[in-house]
């Protein structure tokens, strides 16, 4: 079955470091990857996401790009403001598409938190 | 736009006992989901209604969970009885298509504890 492995947290920063949280997944077929974001007492917002292979999602100054061959979906930042301190998720879609789209495979979350 | 809705906000019960969730999608969406989100770990898929027909209820605890959606719209989650390993935060969300790749709007979820 599908799975998302995130890099195990938490991340602390200082601001305007630059951000990396790595993200593989294991999935059949070709499935559409996200970021989704969690701000302390809000709900889950997508924050980006790529639908093939090489394709670079952006919002934010947040981007990962879609690596098929090393099954990967890496977030980064070039520099992290305290705002940016949050919950991330890595998440994949059904390859299978269709009303499968919305059906999200999740990874387990990265604790990021951004010290002034 | 008026954000997926859901309610209550909190829920403490004891085990065995019944508990319900009410969820009110964006205006308009047909796709609606409800995930279980476990502290420490990533949401997990357990109902997806198409209108008012489920269109997966594979990952769903049937013999403890129900979920309907009545007339399209809103929806309810029940669990009864409640067991100690169902304390997570119970989130809906919702879709305006997903055959055209429609994102998913999350509400903030219902927060259950079970004592």
């Amino acid at each position: 079955g599908n799975s998302v492995t995130q890099m195990e947290g938490p991340v602390t920063l200082s601001e305007e470091a630059f951000l990396t949280i790595n993200c593989t997944y294991t999935a059949t077929g070709y499935p559409s990857l996200f970021w989704y974001v969690q701000y302390p007492g809000e709900g889950l917002q997508l924050l980006l996401k790529a639908t093939k292979a090489d394709d670079k999602g952006s919002n934010k100054g947040f981007e990962a790009t879609y690596r098929k061959e090393t099954t990967s979906f890496h977030l980064e930042k070039g520099s992290v403001q305290v705002s940016d301190s949050a919950v991330y998720f890595c998440a994949l879609s059904d390859s299978a598409g269709g009303t499968s789209y919305g059906k999200l495979t999740f990874g387990q979350g990265t604790i990021l938190t951004v010290h002034p | 736009e008026a954000g997926v809705a859901q309610s209550p906000r909190y829920k403490i019960i004891e085990k065995r006992q019944s508990v319900a969730f009410w969820c009110n999608p964006i205006s308009g969406h047909a796709t609606l989901y409800w995930y279980q989100q476990i502290l420490g770990q990533g949401p997990k898929l357990l109902i997806q209604f198409q209108n008012n027909g489920v269109v997966d209820d594979s990952q769903l605890p049937k013999d403890r969970f129900s979920a309907e959606r009545l007339k399209g719209v809103d929806s309810t989650l029940k669990i009864q009885p409640a067991k100690l390993e169902d304390s997570a935060v119970y989130l809906c969300a919702s879709s305006l298509d997903p055959g055209a790749r429609s994102p998913l709007h999350f509400g903030n979820g219902t927060r259950l504890t079970v004592t």
